[in-house]
């Protein structure tokens, strides 16, 4: 079965900590994407990476960076000097060609001041 | 400006009572989707269209009802509103297969059925 697991609920740091948002898939399919969003407390989601399943490369943009791993199915999320605008829930979800959109149930982020 | 937009933003209705949300999008995108959010299970998918006319159901689909007969517009439609309808609801779009797959939200629909 498709599946999308973010097993963090909540996740509390302290500002300028460096924060890991975990998420694992399960999948039948070859090809496939897997993307973040983050959702602040305005509510509106926002999306901030794609990758597709032939693409391994690790990503860095500014202070986020991705870790995709086939082997063990995890396309983790780094967060490097978190600040208090980076306190939002963080969505992980998955496609593939059925066009079935699968989300992890969310990891809330607080970055306290 | 690229977006996609949802009306009404908030909704407090009775149970049995008919009503649409409506959804639009002006990318010119192929693919739209109903999701709805709820405390602890994230966002799961109600309905999907790849194109006009082409919709297929996604994980939660009972209750709800939707349709395609134009690219831009996806309505959402719940014949007879129950409590456990109460729920954030969220439209989206994408390019789908012409595209990556990458999807842009309307700003969401507060609905409390009562």
């Amino acid at each position: 079965a498709q599946k999308v697991t973010q097993a963090q609920t909540e996740i509390s740091v302290v500002e300028k900590e460096d924060v890991t948002l975990d998420c694992v898939y399960e999948t039948r399919d070859t090809t496939y994407y897997l993307f973040w969003y983050k959702q602040p407390p305005s509510g509106e989601l926002v999306f901030l990476i794609r990758r597709n399943s032939f693409d391994e490369q690790n990503e860095i943009s500014g202070r986020y960076s991705w870790n995709f791993q086939k082997s063990t199915s995890s396309f983790n999320f780094t967060i490097t000097a978190s600040q208090v605008v980076d306190s939002a829930v963080y969505f992980c979800a998955h496609v593939t060609g059925t066009y079935k959109y699968i989300f992890g149930t969310g990891t809330r982020l607080k970055v306290l001041a | 400006e690229a977006q996609v937009t949802q009306n009404p933003r908030y909704l407090i209705t009775v149970t049995g009572k008919k009503l649409t949300v409506t959804c639009s999008q002006n990318m010119n995108h192929e693919y739209m989707s109903w999701y709805r959010q709820d405390p602890g299970l994230g966002l799961r998918q109600i309905y999907y269209s790849m194109n006009v006319e082409v919709t297929d159901k996604g994980d939660v689909p009972e209750g709800y009802k939707v349709s395609r007969k134009e690219k831009r517009n996806f309505p959402l439609i719940l014949e007879s509103p129950s409590p456990n309808q109460t729920s954030l609801y969220f439209c989206a779009s994408s390019l789908g297969s012409r595209g990556s797959y990458e999807q842009y939200f309307g700003p969401g629909t507060r609905l409390t059925v009562t």
